[in-house]
């Protein structure tokens, strides 16, 4: 079974400009989130997904933060503009459904560099 | 309010020695439990789950966690440390919301 892909791995740009990050799912997977994770934190959960639907995305800086789940399989994640505090590691994860009792699978993450 | 600490940031040991990383949790209904393990570059790795029932629960590579109510802790032990489990351990709560713990990071020394 294919894990949860993430793209790119590493990204480096400068304040103000934007960028994006991918993530596809395990197939089947109705439920998809999306976290944050700074350097010497646990991860922070940005926005969860079930299906093509938000779950919850009360911790996703709207103003500069945007995600959409077209289909309800892939997800993008995009921020514009960039600003230095939004280097980390953003983690993508998906479960078989909405519910706690099920096991979260996480990809490789996208570790982006703001300078 | 529901919220997760792991109070000790870094741990060192040496191969071969036990280990237990502590986990509290704050939470007013029964919690979901669970420990992941981060290795550098890798994504999170899920060692094992508390749902409800035996107090006492199994994972992988030879992990267990015990979930004590009365203490709002759900310890992570191993009996005898080996090299490759250096790496970053959160515990984590699925309440309202999946919150992670800080993490504690786990040296094995020789």
């Amino acid at each position: 079974e294919a894990g949860v892909a993430q793209s790119p791995r590493y990204k480096i740009i400068e304040k103000r400009q934007s960028v994006a990050f991918w993530c596809n799912p395990i197939s089947g997977h109705a439920t998809l989130y999306w976290y944050q994770q700074i350097l010497g934190q646990g991860p922070k959960l940005l926005i969860q997904f079930q299906n093509n639907g938000v779950v919850d995305d009360s911790q996703l800086p709207k103003d500069r933060f945007s995600a959409e789940r077209l289909k309800g399989v892939d997800s993008t994640l995009k921020i514009q503009p960039a600003k230095l505090e939004d280097s980390a590691v953003y983690l993508c994860a998906s479960s078989l459904i909405a519910s706690g009792s099920y096991e979260q699978y996480f990809g490789p993450g996208t570790r982006l560099t703001v300078t | 309010a529901q919220s997760v600490t792991q109070p000790d940031i870094h741990i060192t040991v040496s191969e071969g020695a036990s280990l237990e990383l502590r986990c509290n949790y704050s939470y007013g209904a029964t919690p979901y439990l669970f420990w992941y393990v981060q290795s550098p570059g890798q994504g999170l790795q899920l060692l094992l789950k508390y749902f409800s029932g035996d107090t006492l629960v199994q994972g992988i590579k030879g992990f267990e966690a015990e979930f004590k109510r009365s203490q709002s802790s759900f310890n992570l032990r191993k009996p005898s440390v080996h090299w490759s489990d250096a790496a970053e351990y959160f515990c984590a709560l699925a309440g309202n919301q999946f919150y992670f713990g800080t993490g504690t990071s786990l040296t094995v020394i020789p």
